[in-house]
């Protein structure tokens, strides 16, 4: 069982890089959703996705981009790396249903230098 | 919005002794509540979750919540902790929408297990 799985495991870019952040599920979930972890703060929620094609914003969207183009992945890119976007960010999925668990992948450490 | 506290950022416990982390919740309206645990370089694992019912909740490795609803509350506890309990602990709240659910985590506190 593979899960939720992230690429790559570890990156450092320089300010004003791109990059992409790989997820892929092999759970047929129709939800998924990218979070960044910051210390002392918690997860917060950069973007989710329902379903194939269909993407909407979290609580801290700035600076990054995501398409579903199917159930199965779901990218999430940078598109002008700055220091401030320095995290762990992790990909999660999960099934529709009221209290379904979220299944969480290993995590990307990302420095910007 | 919603929001989650959890008031103890670190908490140092001695190896069998008890443990309770706190957390709270601010929405009035209803909610399903969960615990995650976080082991040092590792992705987030669900411990326990309330979705109704029984307002004590039992999970893995020993642990359980009480939801408290006057309270807003949701502490979770271990009668006897083990050095292998030490990680982060994070509570999270879901709206539990039927399409999908976005979580509001808490800030998270570090338990260390002291031998």
């Amino acid at each position: 069982n593979a899960g939720v799985t992230q690429t790559p495991k570890f990156q450092v870019l320089k300010t004003g890089q791109s990059m992409t952040l790989q997820c892929a599920q092999d759970m047929n979930h129709e939800y998924m959703s990218w979070y960044r972890q910051d210390p002392g703060m918690g997860l917060r929620l950069i973007h989710y996705s329902v379903g194939a094609g269909i993407t909407d914003q979290g609580e801290v969207p700035n600076g990054y981009n995501v398409s579903r183009s199917t159930t199965e992945d779901f990218p999430l890119r940078l598109l002008s790396a700055a220091p401030s976007q320095t995290s762990v960010y992790f990909c999660a999925s999960s099934s529709f249903g009221l209290g379904n668990t979220i299944y969480f992948g290993e995590g990307s450490w990302l420095t910007v230098v | 919005a919603q929001s989650v506290t959890q008031l103890d950022s670190q908490v140092p416990v001695f190896e069998e002794a008890p443990v309770e982390l706190r957390c709270n919740y601010s929405s009035s309206v209803s909610v399903y509540l969960f615990w995650y645990v976080q082991y040092p370089n590792q992705g987030l694992q669900l411990l326990l979750k309330y979705l109704s019912g029984s307002t004590l909740v039992k999970g893995i490795n020993g642990f359980e919540a009480e939801f408290n609803k006057s309270q807003t509350s949701f502490h979770l506890r271990k009668p006897s902790v083990h050095i292998s309990d030490t990680a982060e602990y994070f509570c999270a709240v879901s709206e539990g929408r039927l399409r999908g659910q976005n979580f509001v985590f808490g800030p998270g506190t570090r338990l260390s297990v002291l031998p």
